[in-house]
């Protein structure tokens, strides 16, 4: 079946402009993953959705950055007023977690964020 | 929160030999950890995973361990191949801040032919 996909697959802006990234998961899954990897780094957790849950925030680098999750499917990253240091590939994964018990994270193929 | 250490940073060992890579954490509420394979240009994929009821788990030529009590976790690659060339993640989630997984800083293991 399709996996994970992202959209746009690179993305260029301005710095002070908005963004929005789109994450669709693998169906059925009702865990959702966003992470930040910058160049040569690991994978900084962003936010994670859990089926109809609040969704866990904590990882979210500041107040321009937020994301949602509708119908339990689709997912939107959107940073505001961006900048220069917000460049990096941005990750959305999905699992078919249940209660606690953590599953494979399948992995979307990324957006890569240009903030000149 | 949890605080996941990965060592070492870059690996180089020649075809056919072993690879060790290590992780340890310190969340001891902690109890899966997964171990990524990325390659260049590519999406993280998991390769193999253990849960703390187990001490060993193994994958043909991958395993992991781990040892709760010393609360680390190791990657073993025996017979490595060029193709094994890549970088490497753990990742162990934490439970007293919510549902966060943080990632080790990776390792970026070489296999010379």
């Amino acid at each position: 079946g399709a996996g994970v996909s992202q959209s746009p697959s690179n993305k260029v802006t301005e710095k002070g402009k908005d963004v929005e990234l789109r994450c669709d998961p693998i169906s059925g899954h009702t865990a959702l993953y966003w992470y930040r990897q910058s160049l040569g780094q690991g994978l900084e957790f962003l936010i994670y959705f859990q089926g109809n849950s609040a969704p866990d925030k904590s990882g979210l680098p500041s107040d321009r950055f937020s994301a949602e999750r509708t119908g339990g499917s689709v997912s939107t990253l959107t940073i505001q007023r961006t900048q220069q240091e917000d460049s990096a590939v941005y990750l959305c994964a999905s699992s078919s977690n249940r209660r606690g018990i953590y599953s494979e994270q399948f992995f979307g193929p990324g957006t890569r964020l240009t903030v000149l | 929160g949890e605080n996941v250490e990965q060592h070492p940073s870059t690996l180089s060992v020649q075809e056919g030999d072993s690879a060790v890579i290590k992780c340890t954490y310190s969340d001891s509420a902690s109890n899966y950890f997964p171990w990524y394979k990325q390659e260049l240009g590519k999406r993280p994929q998991l390769i193999i995973d253990i849960r703390s009821n187990v001490g060993e788990k193994k994958d043909q030529r991958i395993a992991v361990t781990l040892n709760k009590t010393a609360k680390h976790f190791s990657l073993h690659i025996t017979e490595t191949q060029p193709e094994d060339s890549a970088v490497y993640f753990c990742a162990a989630p934490s439970y007293n801040t919510g549902n966060q997984f943080y990632f080790g800083t990776g390792t970026s293991l070489t296999v010379i032919p």
